[in-house]
């Protein structure tokens, strides 16, 4: 069955360190990549998406994220996070029409 | 803006209450979805919508029924509350089946 796993649950940083928030999904077709942001009393928002095409995908707010078809991940980046970035992340995937099957969800707490 | 409203932010009930979560979205999309939001489970998909009065169960979609009247309007049914039932309950909508777009979610308590 069709997955992604998010292996850190909670990550602490301080203010402009660099972030990397690890998403591997199980499946062998072509997948569509997403993540998701859920600010503290928030609803989820969209982040960033990939369908196909150039592997690294820009988001809002700075993040990044790099498509690795040979590692099966979707790994999110942001060279210099703000206490602002305090927030759930959640990684989801899509494959054709189907349903979005969405990660454990990383929680980012960036300390000023 | 495509907005999805929850009718309510914040619930309590008792056990074997029977409770209904209402879901709104303004922009005609046609699908629409009931998610459960757990720490350290991620979101998991109750049921779905691809239609007025179509559903489809999810991964957990014991305890909860569905209906959708409207294309608007997707409600969440729990027949008998119980109190493992307590959660946060995320309303989606989309038009195409790519990009959702989330309510801010009704936090319910069932004690």
């Amino acid at each position: 069955a069709q997955s992604v796993s998010q292996h850190n649950h909670h990550v602490i940083l301080s203010e402009a360190a660099s972030l990397e928030l690890g998403c591997n999904y199980s499946y062998g077709g072509t997948v569509n990549l997403f993540w998701y942001v859920q600010y503290p009393g928030q609803h989820l928002q969209l982040l960033l998406k990939y369908f196909s095409g150039d592997p690294l995908v820009k988001g809002i707010k700075g993040f990044e994220a790099e498509f690795i078809k040979s590692k099966f991940s979707f790994n999110l980046r942001k060279p210099s996070v703000q206490w602002s970035d305090t927030a759930e992340y959640f990684c989801a995937g899509q494959t054709g029409a189907n349903n979005l099957f969405f990660g454990t969800g990383t929680r980012l707490t960036v300390i000023p | 803006d495509v907005k999805v409203t929850q009718s309510s932010r914040y619930l309590v009930k008792r056990t074997g209450e029977k409770v209904f979560l209402e879901c709104v979205q303004d922009m005609d999309h046609e699908n629409m979805f009931w998610y459960r939001q757990d720490p350290g489970l991620g979101l998991r998909l109750i049921y779905f919508s691809y239609d007025v009065k179509m559903k489809e169960k999810g991964d957990i979609p014991e305890g909860y029924s569905v209906s959708r009247e409207k294309k608007e309007r997707f409600s969440l049914i729990l027949e008998s509350a119980s109190t493992n039932q307590t959660s946060m309950y995320l309303c989606a909508s989309s038009l195409r089946p790519h990009i959702y777009t989330f309510g801010s979610g009704t936090r319910l308590t069932v004690v």
